[in-house]
């Protein structure tokens, strides 16, 4: 089966502007999490979502923004682009939280410039 | 606040020997542990997971101990082989509403050569 879908793979962003990104996760998932991978301060957990609510948010700015869709698809949304914002972003889905764990995907690559 | 280190930061070895990564964790409340390999500007793929009712798991040459009253778990790779390059990250997931939430260690970068 499918595994978990992120769109774009890259993406390269001038400073000020906005992104969206997209998560389509494995078939029968209704739980999606998003992180922020950067070399210095490794993977860091941004929110999650299950049945279009957001359940978990991490520590981050209020630029960064997310929601589900009713078929569990999920987008992520960063406003007003920073230089530091420049990581890979990777989401992972589940079908029963914590008892099974989660697959991630492959991730977006956003350069901000 | 739940903090994951992982030792060693790296690690080269010669293909075949039998080798171990070691994840420690701050808080023994954990709902279970994952490890996963990540291969260079990709995603994560999972290993194996342990509930944390378990003490380890095993899947091929790999076996994952947990010890939660010591905060500890291991990663055992059995006669390593050059595909096995990658680094390797161990995550902890908490209970109660830290839904979705796992807490990664910064990760061993391990090479093995032919």
């Amino acid at each position: 089966k499918a595994g978990v879908t992120q769109t774009p793979r890259y993406l390269i962003k001038t400073r000020g502007q906005q992104v969206t990104l997209s998560c389509s996760p494995i078939s029968g998932h209704r739980s999606v999490s998003w992180y922020q991978q950067t070399p210095g301060q490794g993977l860091q957990f941004l929110f999650e979502y299950f049945s279009e609510t957001q359940r978990n948010k991490g520590n981050f700015p209020g630029r960064f923004s997310g929601r589900q869709f009713s078929n569990s698809r999920s987008e992520m949304n960063v406003s007003t682009l920073e230089l530091g914002d420049s990581a890979l972003y990777l989401c992972a889905s589940s079908f029963a939280d914590r008892e099974v764990g989660y697959t991630f995907g492959s991730g977006t690559r956003l350069t901000v410039v | 606040k739940q903090e994951v280190t992982q030792i060693p930061a790296a690690l080269s070895v010669p293909e075949g020997e039998n080798l171990v990564l070691n994840c420690s964790f701050t808080d023994s409340a954990i709902y279970n542990l994952q490890w996963f390999r990540q291969d260079p500007g990709k995603g994560l793929t999972s290993l194996l997971l342990i509930q944390s009712s378990q003490r380890e798991q095993t899947s091929g040459r790999l076996n994952a101990s947990l010890d939660k009253s010591s905060g500890r778990s291991t990663l055992y790779i059995a006669a390593s082989q050059p595909g096995d390059s990658a680094t390797y990250l161990c995550a902890v997931g908490a209970g109660g509403t830290s839904y979705g939430k796992l807490t990664f260690g910064q990760g061993t970068i391990l090479t093995v050569h032919p």
